[in-house]
């Protein structure tokens, strides 16, 4: 089953903070956060398993809230490049896949 | 090192043709997969393949046909294209399948069936 991600849209002024959340019906085993530029490809951001343990981007921080059965993207001061659409993907109990969010995207403006 | 690659970039098709697109990847990954994208919908899994040798069905098989060909390759055939399958096509990769392992995509093909 989908994810659910909020906000759909944000815009920005550069040096803002955003905060971007995923939420799942369905226990999480682990949270993948991708972003994509428009009119290329996602590229890896991170990943949040199960326990606690996160590997991917220095500069870029999230949690993983195993009760609530969410997650979210922390981008603080934000710059210019991090605009793009924010694609979370989970792996949930029983399954052997991800499945993507419909994405947020993130608009920074100078 | 390229990464993950894709063929063709773009394709225009009339309904009822037929088409395959390539995948290749030299990351030495065992597990392929192949996505669309369509607007406000995200990323859908069409077939993954967790090893040479498997493939699975993902979340929106229908109408299309995979072949992991060898470990670097993995293909996505559509036998009778139809409108519905406009669409911007992923393959992605990573070392092995599961929780724990990051997705490398290639760069996409933007498909148009008319």
């Amino acid at each position: 089953q989908q994810p659910v991600q909020s906000p759909q849209a944000v815009i920005l002024r550069e040096g803002e903070d955003a905060v971007i959340n995923c939420s799942s019906s369905k226990a999480l085993y682990s949270v993948h956060w991708y972003r994509q530029k428009h009119g290329e490809a996602p590229v890896f951001l991170m990943i949040l398993l199960k326990g606690g343990e996160q590997k991917g981007h220095e500069k870029i921080s999230a949690s993983f809230n195993e009760k609530k059965q969410q997650s979210s993207l922390y981008l603080t001061a934000s710059q210019l490049s991090y605009s793009g659409t924010y694609f979370c993907g989970t792996y949930v109990q029983g399954a052997q896949k991800l499945v993507f969010g419909q994405g947020t995207r993130l608009t920074i403006n100078p | 090192n390229a990464g993950v690659t894709q063929t063709p970039k773009f394709q225009v098709l009339k309904t009822g043709q037929s088409m395959t697109l390539q995948c290749a990847q030299d990351m030495n990954h065992n597990s392929m997969y192949w996505y669309r994208q369509d607007p406000g919908m995200g990323l859908r899994l069409i077939y993954y393949s967790a090893s040479e040798g498997t493939t699975d069905k993902g979340e929106v098989p229908n109408g299309y046909n995979v072949s992991r060909l060898n470990k670097r390759e993995f293909s996505l055939r559509l036998e009778s294209a139809a409108p519905s399958q406009t669409s911007v096509y992923f393959c992605a990769s990573s070392e092995l399948s599961g929780r724990n392992y990051e997705q490398y995509f290639g760069p996409g093909t933007r498909l148009t069936v008319t």
